[in-house]
């Protein structure tokens, strides 16, 4: 079964602070994700990457940046929190399937979110 | 950008019903996948149907797709307790990125 990892369950940072949120996956998956979820909006994509050092915008990076070194591990980052970063964060990895222009999503497997609080 | 939107947003059953959830989406799409969200867990993919696809089946879950209507529906069918979660449905236009939009979801809710 694929793994996905996240460093934290819960974590309370203040504002200002700069915040990490880890993550990793063992199934050697190319595509990492981050995600926020708030009540009445679902999953926002934040930043993702197909590969390792390469990355891309989703529809919500303002304040967010992301790194990827090794293959495994996908890192979010909250330059300076505010307040209203405060929600539930996933993580979420899968394979590439397909060659040239015949390319077919895969199954998302995600971790088990980091709630957090920013003060 | 909401790509999938699920329809009813809450919903209760008795255990042994069946429990029909649609998502209606509106541009084209190469797949649409089914979710399903345990309380403050992470999601758990239930389900993938391609768009060449109307019908697909995985245990007590079907799932339906029409194209021409863009939208879907999951069908859960002898409900029980441990099916109480929250289930989204997301679309992918295909592409080596494998990215989804995710719906709002729908909240079953089982009672036993």
């Amino acid at each position: 079964d694929v793994k996905v990892t996240q460093s934290s369950r819960y974590l309370v940072k203040r504002t200002g602070e700069k915040v990490f949120l880890e993550c990793v996956q063992d199934m050697d998956h190319e595509n990492m994700f981050w995600y926020r979820q708030d009540p009445g909006l679902g999953l926002r994509l934040i930043y993702f990457s197909y590969d390792v050092k390469m990355k891309e915008k989703g529809d919500i990076p303002e304040g967010y940046s992301v790194s990827r070194e090794k293959k495994e591990r996908f890192s979010l980052i909250l330059e300076s929190a505010s307040t209203n970063q405060t929600s539930m964060y996933l993580c979420a990895s899968s394979h590439i399937t397909g060659t040239g222009t015949r390319w077919s999503n895969q199954p998302q497997h995600f971790g088990d979110g980091t709630r957090l609080s920013i003060l | 950008s909401q790509q999938g939107e699920e329809d009813p947003q809450a919903l209760s059953i008795q255990e042994g019903e069946n429990a029909t959830m649609n998502c209606s989406y509106k541009t084209s799409i190469n797949n649409l996948q089914w979710y399903r969200q345990n309380s403050g867990r992470g999601l758990v993919h239930l389900i993938l149907i391609r768009s060449n696809e109307r019908e697909k089946h995985s245990g007590r879950l079907r799932v339906t797709l029409d194209t021409s209507k863009k939208s879907s529906s999951l069908l859960i069918t002898a409900s029980r307790a441990a099916d109480t979660a929250s289930y989204f449905c997301a679309t992918g236009k295909g592409g080596a990125t494998n990215k989804l939009i995710f719906g709002t979801g729908t909240l079953l809710a089982v009672q036993p």
